[in-house]
This record gives C-alpha cells, sequence and structure tokens, in this order.
C-alpha cells in the first residue's frame, strides 16, 4: 500500500525559502523506474507540475521554476525534500507529493498526498 | 513556454457520453507524450484516471476511457454519472518536464 504525505510551514514570509518534505512508504526510491514528483494548485486554479526525482538522483524542474527550486531525496528515511526561494504571495497554493513510474514505455503519476496548503504573506 | 489546452468546461446528462480534450502548443500529441489523466473534486486531492493514453489504474472504473483524437490526448467518460461532476486535468511528458492543462469542469445536468 503505497501512501505520501507532505509536511511544512503553513506560513512563510516574502523572500523567505520554502522547505517542505514528503514522506512515504509503501516503495523505495532505489527502485528503478520510480520517482516522486511535486505539483502545487494555488486557491481556485489549476494544477501545476514543480519538480520530479528518480531512483537514480535525475531531477527534473519545471523550466519557469528552475531557477528557484532544488529536490532532493533520502532513500534511508523514504523522503523527498523540495526547497523554493524566494517565495512570493503568488506561491500560496496547496502543494502535493505524487509518486512516479516510468517503466515499459510507459509514465504515469499515480499515488498522491493529501496535500499541504502553504500561504505567503508577511 | 509550452501549454496544454483543454476546455474550460462542458456540460454532459446523466447517462450520456462526452469526450474531452487534450491539445499541445508544440504540435499533435502523440502516445510519446504519455498523456495523464485525472479527476479533481473540490477539497481532494487529484485522483489518477488514465495513464499513457489509454491504461487505466485498478481502481478506474470501467466507463472512463483514454486515447489519441484528432492530434490530441482524450478522456471518453460513457453512461455518466453523477458522481462524475468534477474537474479533469491532463498531463503530457515533454522530455523530462511534466506539464498540466488547465482543467475542464465538467458538470453533469
Amino acid at each position: 500500500q503505497i501512501t505520501l504525505k507532505e509536511s511544512g510551514p503553513t506560513l512563510v514570509k516574502p523572500t523567505q525559502t520554502l522547505t517542505l518534505t514528503c514522506t512515504f512508504s509503501g516503495f523505495s526510491l532505489s527502485t528503478s523506474g520510480l520517482g516522486v514528483g511535486w505539483i502545487r494548485q494555488p486557491p481556485g486554479k489549476a494544477l501545476e507540475w514543480l519538480a520530479l526525482i528518480y531512483w537514480d538522483d535525475d531531477k527534473r524542474y519545471s523550466p519557469s521554476l528552475k531557477s528557484r527550486l532544488t529536490i532532493t531525496k533520502d532513500t534511508s528515511k523514504n523522503q523527498v525534500v523540495l526547497t523554493m526561494t524566494n517565495m512570493d504571495p503568488v506561491d500560496t497554493a496547496t502543494y502535493y507529493c505524487a509518486h512516479s513510474v516510468s517503466v515499459a514505455g510507459t509514465a504515469r503519476l499515480d499515488y498522491w498526498g493529501q496535500g499541504t496548503l502553504v500561504t505567503v504573506s508577511s | 513556454q509550452t501549454v496544454v489546452t483543454q476546455e474550460p468546461s462542458l456540460t454532459v446528462s446523466p447517462g450520456g457520453t462526452v469526450t474531452l480534450t487534450c491539445a499541445s502548443s508544440t504540435g499533435a500529441v502523440t502516445s510519446g507524450y504519455y498523456p495523464n489523466w485525472f479527476q479533481q473534486k473540490p477539497g481532494q486531492a487529484p485522483r489518477a484516471l488514465i495513464y499513457s493514453t489509454s491504461n487505466k489504474h485498478s481502481w478506474t472504473p470501467a466507463r472512463f476511457s483514454g486515447s489519441l483524437l484528432g492530434g490530441k490526448a482524450a478522456l471518453t467518460l460513457s453512461r455518466v454519472q453523477p458522481e462524475d461532476e468534477a474537474e479533469y486535468y491532463c498531463l503530457l511528458y515533454y522530455g523530462g518536464a511534466w506539464v498540466f492543462g488547465g482543467g475542464t469542469k465538467l458538470t453533469v445536468l
């Protein structure tokens, strides 16, 4: 049974750095083909893909946010961490992490965490 | 910047059939974009429905199907139920990065 859960601050000030942790169970990020991604959703708006880290430590970022994002993994702790620098009120959103599989000519995001709402305000 | 476009809203009658589409600003959507589809209801996390164009997850109801149609990815709902009213998002792969569509609000009326 795969589960993921996001954790981190609910409120950050403008210009601060946001650090979010995704703690998961039911799979290992040392398994070939697996990954964990981050997605966000501002209130009332669409989903936005942010970043993904693969089992082999390959990292991919949204081109529009690449300069502000860093994704890392701790395989022993079953955690993936996303940092986003220089936070702005427009970054207010629910942040989700999701399990990713890329094998045998297929690619998917299947299991999602419940999400965590981050508000950027002074 | 790559843009993925979906119909903003669609309305369908209970028991009817509706097709949602997903277009790419880079041209025709092919299987190499590994189209994924998600359903999201208010206050809930997205739920995966379809991956790699037409593959269903173990929990995906049989009335949902995915395909490529006229250069776009498509999600077809048959025998629509009231509980299918939701926002639907497609997700396309661009050689390392993924991009979500803007979502389609499906009303069952």
